[in-house]
Parts: C-alpha cells; sequence; structure tokens
C-alpha cells in the first residue's frame, strides 16, 4: 500500500469557498510536499514543510503537519475555477532518498 | 522551467515485447525517479536512483528494470511488456532531500 493517502477523494466546491484536503502517512518523514496535477500533464510542486516545521503559507495555500499524527492538511483559500485540478501530498522517507505520492484528491471548483 | 525531457512520448508495443523509457535531465540533479500512474492509485513509485549506478526498488518494481550509467540519463525497461503494464509513466528529478521534483510530460504506454 501507499506511503501517503489524501482524503477525501474528490471535493466539489463553489468558486470564492476554501477547499481542505489531508494527507495521512505511515513512516516516520523527512519532509511532505504537495504537489498540483492538470488533466493529463506532470505534477508541479505547490509547497514544502520540513519535519520540524508545523504551518507554512504561500499563497492562498496553508500547509499544515502534525508529526505526532503523521497527518498533513492543505487549505486552498478563495478558490478559483482555475484551481480545478488534482492535488497530491509527497513524503520523503529513507534517508530522503525516497519520494511517494499518495492517491490524490480531485477537487473540482465550479464558478 | 527544469529541462526534463522523457521519450517517447507515446508507443504502442505488443505483449511480450521489451521496451525502454528514457528520461533525460540537464539541470545535474541527483536523484531521478519512475512512477507510474493508473486510475484510482495515484502515483506509484517503481524505482528510483540516487547516483549514477545507484538505484533501488520503489512500491510497484516487478516486471521493471533501470539503469543509471550517467547523472543526465535514468532508463525504465520493461523487459517483456504486458497488458497490466498500460499506463502513463512520469520521470521526475530533485536535486536534494530537501527540495522539491520536478516532472516529465509522461510517457503514454499502451500494451496490446
Amino acid at each position: 500500500s501507499q506511503q501517503g493517502e489524501e482524503d477525501p477523494q474528490a471535493l466539489s466546491i463553489q468558486e470564492g469557498e476554501n477547499a481542505t484536503m489531508n494527507c495521512s502517512y505511515k513512516t516516520s518523514i523527512n519532509n511532505l510536499q504537495w504537489y498540483r496535477q492538470n488533466s493529463g500533464r506532470g505534477l508541479v510542486h505547490l509547497i514544502l514543510i520540513r519535519s520540524n516545521e508545523r504551518e507554512k503559507h504561500s499563497g492562498r495555500l496553508r500547509v499544515t503537519l502534525d508529526t505526532s499524527k503523521k497527518s498533513s492538511s492543505l487549505l486552498i483559500t478563495a478558490s478559483r475555477a482555475a484551481d480545478t485540478a488534482s492535488y497530491f501530498c509527497a513524503t520523503v522517507v529513507n534517508a530522503g532518498n525516497m519520494l511517494t505520492f499518495g492517491g490524490g484528491t480531485r477537487l473540482m471548483v465550479k464558478p | 522551467d527544469a529541462g526534463i525531457t522523457q521519450s517517447p512520448r507515446h508507443k504502442v508495443t505488443e505483449t511480450g515485447t521489451p521496451v525502454t523509457l528514457r528520461c533525460h535531465q540537464t539541470e545535474n540533479h541527483r536523484y531521478m525517479y519512475w512512477y507510474r500512474q493508473d486510475p484510482g492509485h495515484g502515483l506509484r513509485l517503481i524505482h528510483y536512483s540516487y547516483g549514477v549506478k545507484d538505484t533501488d526498488k520503489g512500491e510497484v518494481s516487478d516486471g521493471y528494470s533501470v539503469s543509471r550509467s550517467k547523472t543526465e540519463d535514468f532508463l525504465l525497461t520493461l523487459e517483456s511488456a504486458t497488458s497490466s503494464q498500460t499506463s502513463v509513466y512520469f520521470c521526475a528529478i530533485r536535486a536534494r532531500v530537501d527540495t522539491e521534483a520536478f516532472f516529465g510530460q509522461g510517457t503514454r504506454l499502451t500494451v496490446v
């Protein structure tokens, strides 16, 4: 089974609402990263949070990390139709060599 | 954009034939990865490399082998392609442990 698992698998919201996606993982990590994938394209990096950090912001993105619960969340505030995409969390493990992904959350933002 | 190129972009092959996918980078990054993406499974790690001639297995390595004889190229070989290996394959590169990964555009492989 995969190291990371996102929840929910799919999310549909109206433009202007906030979107929250969660990620749980199984083993100790070096850092955790969030990526976005538009349909048919490669993944694009959004934000990286280190294991000793609890919260990080980047524009409309807010990421939290709780290492005691082995979980992370990605919040997108004031969503836009252009945010429609799949979002993946990825964890860096095995002395930093491995980068493993979860199953992703499909976000649809309706205009 | 990070200099990472996958080839070919599309390939149709017959069951039982060998197939090699190539990932080429111009960034001199240490780490290189091969993933496959299938509906309902997200991205699954096949093999990865942490240096020239240093490779290791990922989550779904059965039926796949890799080679990295120089920094810029990471080859993924399907020794004898099966229909279950029909997928979209992504290569990624990463400079250091605490940096992000950059992805190629993907290779759509169909095994008939």
